[in-house]
């Protein structure tokens, strides 16, 4: 069965401190998609980043960067320089790509880690 | 472009109640996906449709049930609501065939409220 764990229930950091959000998967699938949202206190979440799984490719964006790693089955999620507008919950997702086809829009989410960012 | 949209945002019922809640994907967008999320058990998948017909379905009771009309709006519905069914329901539309090929765009959610 697939499953998605986010062992950080709670990180607190100060401002300008760097932090990385832990994600463990399972998966039977050979293909399959990687995910993380942010979902800020108004309760939308929103899309991060999408990573397949024949790309090990750590990807940087801005001040996040993720690091993909199939030999661990993690996927974390690193804020350089954090900012109090980085405060949420941060949700990492799997789907599985049914039949090789992707044509799922199914996701596994794990519980979500509330990053608080005190300036 | 508008985003996603639901309605309504907040709702109270009563057990033994009946909801309908109601998801106004992205222009253009066809494929609506929709998921429960509680504290104790987190983010859940309820289902996913894609042009007017139900592609995938999450392990809920038959009390939930979903559609999608021709303009691609989904509404869902709860029948005979359980205090448990209190959670924040949120909708997410994607474009092209859906999946996971395509990125989901999530609503703001409808907060439902079981006494």
């Amino acid at each position: 069965a697939q499953k998605v764990t986010q062992a950080q229930t709670e990180i607190s950091v100060v401002e300008k401190e760097d932090v990385t959000l832990d994600c463990v998967y399972e998966t039977r699938d050979t293909t399959y998609y990687l995910f993380w949202y942010k979902q800020p206190p108004s309760g939308e979440l929103v899309f991060l980043i999408r990573r397949n799984s024949f790309d090990e490719q750590n990807e940087i964006s801005g001040r996040y960067s993720w690091n993909f790693q199939k030999s661990t089955s993690s996927f974390n999620f690193t804020i350089t320089a954090s900012q109090v507008v980085d405060s949420a919950v941060y949700f990492c997702a799997l789907s599985e790509a049914r039949g090789g086809s992707g044509n799922t829009g199914k996701l596994i989410f794990g519980q979500g880690t509330t990053l608080q960012v005190k300036p | 472009k508008a985003g996603v949209t639901q309605t309504p945002r907040y709702l109270i019922k009563t057990r033994g109640q009946q909801v309908t809640l109601s998801c106004s994907p992205i222009s253009g967008h066809r494929s609506v996906s929709w998921y429960q999320q509680t504290p104790g058990q987190g983010l859940q998948f309820l289902f996913e449709y894609f042009s007017e017909t139900q592609r995938n379905k999450g392990n809920f009771p038959g009390r939930f049930s979903g559609r999608q009309f021709s303009n691609s709006r989904s509404e869902m519905n709860v029948s005979t609501l359980e205090l448990g069914d209190s959670a924040l329901y949120l909708c997410a539309s994607s474009s092209g065939t859906g999946g996971v090929y395509n990125e989901q765009f999530f609503g703001p959610g409808t907060r439902l409220t079981v006494l």
